[in-house]
């Protein structure tokens, strides 16, 4: 079955520490994108990648990383810098979007809840 | 203020029909959205419509868009406890970019 798979569900940081989320996609397509979702808010982009060594920032991309070696895997790191990392994070990925048959659909993975102690 | 708005909470009977609305303020988008998510899941697409339309209907579900308020809807029919969940509306800007409503909570009361 084809999906989007993240890693961990859950993850517990102590300040100052720096942690990756992982993000795996086995649906051939090219664009993803990480969101940060808060109680009450609408989802937040924060990266996303169009291709393959290509990603642009979002609109809250300050204390994050990501990277898009693969056209599978678009990883981010939460960095020290950021100033209040405890959130549900979500990745996302679609077709191109090149195409008029598409439709933008999003495919979500089921999410990374991280905690800062 | 936000460029999509949603209520944040819904209470409906259930066998009654959920109505969950929408308002935005910029009409140049493709595709509207309807997505919904269920507690510690990511997001599934419900439904979406395309800016040339009025209205879409797919089993229980129909959307209705008045481009001339900014204003989408989504009804479910026979609302059931399974369909407790948030529902997000969002608009398309670009290929790649989506706005997001804040999300609407529906509560299912037996």
């Amino acid at each position: 079955d084809g999906g989007i798979t993240q890693s961990p569900k859950y993850l517990f940081r102590k300040e100052g520490q720096n942690v990756t989320l992982s993000c795996e996609q086995n649906l051939n397509h090219d664009a993803m994108y990480w969101y940060r979702q808060d109680p009450g808010q609408g989802l937040r982009l924060i990266y996303y990648s169009q291709i393959v060594n290509d990603f642009q920032k979002g609109d809250i991309a300050e204390g994050y990383s990501v990277s898009r070696e693969k056209k599978e895997s678009f990883p981010l790191t939460v960095t020290s810098a950021q100033k209040n990392p405890t959130a549900f994070y979500l990745c996302a990925s679609t077709r191109s979007g090149r195409e008029q048959t598409d439709t933008g659909e999003l495919f979500f993975g089921e999410g990374s809840r991280l905690t800062v102690l | 203020g936000e460029d999509v708005e949603q209520s944040l909470f819904l209470s409906v009977r259930e066998g009654d029909s959920s109505v969950i609305n929408c308002t935005y303020t910029d009409s140049s988008s493709t595709y509207l959205y309807w997505y919904k998510q269920e507690p510690g899941a990511g997001l599934q697409l419900l439904t979406y419509i395309f800016s040339n339309m009025d209205m879409k209907q797919d089993q229980r579900l129909t959307v209705l868009l008045n481009k001339k308020d900014k204003h989408l809807s989504l009804r479910i029919a026979d609302t059931q406890t399974g369909d407790s969940a948030i529902y997000f509306c969002a608009r398309a800007v670009s290929n790649y970019q989506l706005i997001w409503g804040a999300g609407t909570k529906l509560i299912i009361k037996p």
